[in-house]
């Protein structure tokens, strides 16, 4: 079964806190991916990458980082966290480079308050 | 680099009428696209993707056309039913970067 599971699916911290965000994927697949979706901005890619510890910068990635020690995990942390990272997060999973096809988790939607 | 504007932000259709969706993207050297949905409360799922040297391709009720002389790709759904209300993205890639650019979505709602 082809799945790439996110948890938790909600979650309310303090300004402040830090937050992990954990994702995994069944498939094997080479890279993964962290982006976060907000209204009107669409889909921002905070990190990437593309087998254990071989992560990239997407186009946002300030106030966070990643970690990937195993090819079907990847999390992302954000260390004390700020209000204006309320967000919805989403993970996404491919075979490898050049291949586009991305599989998603269902979202974390994150609330800092 | 690579830009995506899609289009419209929100459409609204009938049931049994067609839903058209459009993006323009601005490298023609792009050479992957793709059209993902979302459901309310859910991740991406891909819908269709298509090459560079594709400029037409039909899956069950859905057809993308691409027109690389006006950088245009776009989504056709005929005859649509409530079950397609979704948010529909495009996305392209330039290269095998695995990186994507993608459209900032288009809210579909079909009214029975």
């Amino acid at each position: 079964d082809m799945k790439v599971t996110q948890m938790p699916r909600y979650l309310i911290k303090r300004m402040g806190e830090n937050v992990l965000l954990e994702c995994g994927q069944d498939m094997s697949h080479e890279t993964m991916y962290w982006y976060r979706q907000d209204p009107g901005l669409g889909l921002q890619l905070i990190y990437i990458s593309y087998d254990v510890d071989s992560n990239s910068e997407g186009d946002i990635p300030k106030g966070y980082r990643v970690s990937r020690k195993k090819r079907e995990h990847f999390s992302l942390i954000l260390d004390s966290a700020k209000t204006n990272q309320t967000s919805v997060y989403f993970c996404a999973s491919s075979l490898g480079p050049g291949q586009n096809t991305l599989y998603f988790g269902a979202g974390t939607r994150l609330s800092v308050l | 680099g690579e830009q995506v504007e899609q289009r419209p932000p929100h459409l609204s259709v009938r049931e049994g009428d067609s839903a058209i969706i459009i993006c323009t993207y601005t490298d023609s050297a792009t050479a992957y696209f793709s059209w993902y949905k979302q459901e309310a409360g859910a991740g991406l799922q891909l819908l269709m993707s298509v090459l560079s040297n594709v400029d037409r391709k039909e899956e069950q009720g859905l057809t993308v056309l691409l027109n690389k002389k006006d950088k245009r790709l776009s989504l056709n759904l005929t005859a649509a039913h409530p079950g397609d209300s979704a948010v529909y993205f495009c996305a392209a890639s330039v290269g095998d970067n695995s990186k994507l650019i993608w459209g900032l979505g288009t809210s579909l709602v079909v009214n029975p």
